[in-house]
């Protein structure tokens, strides 16, 4: 079975602070995902990335970066965090046109 | 652009009544459906998809679903609903290239004895 991990499933970050949000996948899959959810809005992308070092900005990337420097490996950074960061983080894959794989998820406030 | 609505915020169901959850979509080609459930506290399933073929597609835990192209509908049933299904469904729709999928904004279900 396809395994997507992510390495917090809460996190607690100060207003400014830099954070990093890791996610893992074990199944060879060549496209890895991060979205956002909000209550009322859904999934909203941020990035997506085809292939180690390659990115592209998804729906809502203002505020964020990402870095993919081994293919099973691909994070997500809030260079400044903001309140208006807070939210539930996913994490997913997929190999071709099949379906995403998610992780867990990763509850951030930021206060 | 694509796009996806889910008309219902909030469905209540009695254990054992039937469901159908809505799904409309919007996608010039020939889209790529799918329904996704999350239970509470947890990340997205796969139920069930549809790329091409038989318009009516069977998914894990005894969910199907129709594509009809002339409604731009795809639509989530199941006969008998039991206690375990209370989460959020989601639908999405799928371009081609790197399948980059559009989700809708969610469907609550609540399921009373």
């Amino acid at each position: 079975d396809v395994k997507v991990t992510q390495s917090s499933r809460y996190l607690v970050k100060r207003t400014g602070e830099k954070v990093f949000l890791e996610c893992v996948q074990d199944m060879d899959h060549e496209n890895m995902f991060w979205y956002r959810q909000d209550p009322g809005l859904g999934l909203r992308l941020i990035y997506f990335s085809y292939d180690v070092k390659m990115k592209e900005k998804g729906d809502i990337p203002e505020g964020y970066s990402v870095s993919r420097e081994k293919k099973e490996r691909f994070s997500l950074i809030l260079e400044s965090a903001s309140t208006n960061q807070t939210s539930m983080y996913l994490c997913a894959s997929s190999f071709g046109l099949n379906e995403q794989f998610f992780g867990p998820g990763t509850r951030l406030t930021v206060l | 652009a694509q796009s996806v609505t889910q008309p219902d915020i909030h469905i209540t169901v009695s254990e054992g009544a039937s469901l159908e959850l809505r799904c409309n979509y919007s996608y010039g080609a020939t889209p790529y459906l799918f329904w996704y459930v999350q239970s509470p506290g947890q990340g997205l399933q796969l139920l069930l998809k549809y790329f091409s073929g038989d318009t009516l597609v069977q998914g894990i835990k005894g969910f199907e679903a129709e594509f009809k192209r002339s409604q731009s509908s795809f639509n989530l049933r199941k006969p008998s609903v039991h206690w375990s299904d209370a989460a959020e469904y989601f639908c999405a729709v799928g371009s081609g290239g790197y399948q980059k999928v559009t989700f809708g904004t969610g469907t609550k279900l609540q399921v009373i004895p």
